[in-house]
């Protein structure tokens, strides 16, 4: 089982909607990160997350640390959100608490 | 001010050929990483430097990987005599600082072996 899970693995809606990606890991992180992917492009860094919830804009992100879930949602969606949306977690201790592990991403296609 | 680069952005290499892909981090950034993203999966670790030092090449695939960065700047991974599943896109991200700071990432080379 992968330490980072993500869920859908695809998602389609169509402009307007109300969308939210899942992620659950099985590891004690320190942060987790929401990054967006589009095709042929490099990642930007949407939100890094400790506890709570964090807003920018049509974007939110939430964690619930004891359940070792987050969610990310976009409000009032808008084609140019397609895009691949990948989940990341840091581990909080050990020796490799710098690297980062990947979910295998969400791939969202809004439609006008 | 100028983000994570690298170049090439898409390279292609036949068989067996020697590679070398480049990573210019944003000025300043202490850490650097290297992550390897195969069709359709997210990125997975490769190695890290502090400045200069490679403190982690855990995630490099095989000895035909080899990754630099000798004045703790900028930094070179290179893939000797490449392999097909070699094919994939190759991240670079920086950051501040190695625990809390936030990771920039680079555009990515799309390396394809045939």
């Amino acid at each position: 089982k992968n330490e980072v899970e993500q869920s859908p693995q695809n998602l389609t809606a169509q402009e307007g909607e109300f969308i939210t990606i899942n992620c659950s890991y099985s590891v004690g992180i320190s942060a987790l990160h929401w990054l967006q992917q589009h095709p042929g492009g490099g990642i930007v860094s949407l939100f890094m997350l400790s506890s709570g919830k964090k807003k920018h804009g049509r974007l939110i992100a939430t964690i619930n640390i004891q359940e070792k879930h987050s969610s990310l949602h976009i409000t009032a969606s808008h084609p140019r959100d397609s895009a691949v949306y990948i989940c990341a977690v840091k581990r909080r201790s050990g020796g490799s608490n710098y690297k980062l592990t990947f979910g295998k991403g969400t791939l969202l296609t809004v439609n006008p | 001010g100028a983000g994570v680069s690298q170049s090439p952005r898409y390279k292609v290499a036949k068989r067996g050929q020697d590679v070398a892909l480049r990573c210019d981090p944003i000025s300043g950034h202490v850490s650097l990483f290297w992550y390897q993203q195969a069709l359709g999966q997210g990125p997975e670790f490769l190695t890290y430097f502090q400045n200069e030092a490679q403190l982690d090449k855990s995630g490099l695939p095989s000895d035909r990987f080899f990754a630099e960065r000798p004045e703790g700047s900028v930094s070179t991974l290179k893939i000797q005599r490449t392999q097909q599943e070699d094919s994939a896109v190759y991240l670079c991200a920086s950051s501040i600082g190695p625990h809390n700071s936030e990771q920039y990432f680079g555009p990515g080379t799309r390396l394809t072996v045939t």
